[in-house]
């Protein structure tokens, strides 16, 4: 069964530095998305990627986060200069119908 | 706005116990409904859907009926294992401008014991 896959799984970061976060959606989806849940909250989401652009995004997807579909396959979470209030875990998920999404495992992002 | 709202948890439940997790939404229109399951150190899976007012939705033996008059999606399970302990997410898509974007409610622990 295809399935979206995430890496790292675990990464941890000191404040202020970049970080990338991957993901590969299944491969005939067209709508992308991240997530975030920070440790004993609720997930939330953070944007919608269609068509090789940003359909949507939270208040929380301020000018420090980007994303970007760079070769047809990946789909990336960029965080410019990290603070430590990102510590999270990230979640992409994809989709080919709208209404059913499929999220990949999920990289855990310790800020320092 | 659109939001939410999950019964607390944790639910600690015998095994064959009845399981219910209550989930209330505010959105306008008829947004599509959903429960997601979060099994120990995984991510999120796509337990049961419905996308209009009074279908059901079901899978493994979970059930949930959208309930527009009580803007409701309670999820009931008839006889719980120990293999159902898991995290388990309301949340809902809105009816409009929908990027398909989801919106999820806190989320309840289910322990179910032996």
């Amino acid at each position: 069964e295809p399935e979206v896959t995430q890496t790292p799984s675990h990464q941890v970061t000191q404040m202020g530095q970049e970080v990338i976060l991957r993901c590969v959606p299944i491969s005939n989806h067209l709508y992308f998305y991240w997530y975030r849940q920070i440790l004993g909250q609720k997930v939330e989401f953070l944007v919608s990627f269609y068509n090789n652009e940003i359909s949507e995004k939270s208040e929380i997807f301020d000018d420090q986060f980007s994303v970007e579909r760079p070769d047809g396959s990946n789909f990336t979470l960029k965080i410019r200069s990290t603070k430590l209030e990102d510590s999270a875990m990230y979640f992409c998920a994809s989709t080919g119908q709208v209404n059913e999404q499929y999220f990949g495992p999920g990289t855990r992002l310790t800020v320092t | 706005g659109n939001s939410v709202t999950q019964m607390e948890g944790p639910v600690t439940l015998s095994e064959e116990a009845f399981l219910t997790i209550n989930c209330t939404y505010t959105a306008t229109g008829y947004p599509s409904l959903f429960w997601y399951v979060q099994y120990p150190g995984e991510g999120l899976q796509l337990l049961l859907k419905a996308t209009k007012a009074d279908d059901k939705g079901s899978n493994k033996g979970f059930e949930a009926t959208y309930r527009k008059e009580t803007t409701s999606f309670h999820l009931e399970k008839g006889s719980v294992q120990v293999s159902d302990s898991a995290v388990y997410f309301c949340a809902l898509t809105p009816a409009s401008g929908n990027t398909g974007k989801l919106i999820f409610g806190q989320g309840t622990t289910l322990q179910v014991k032996p």
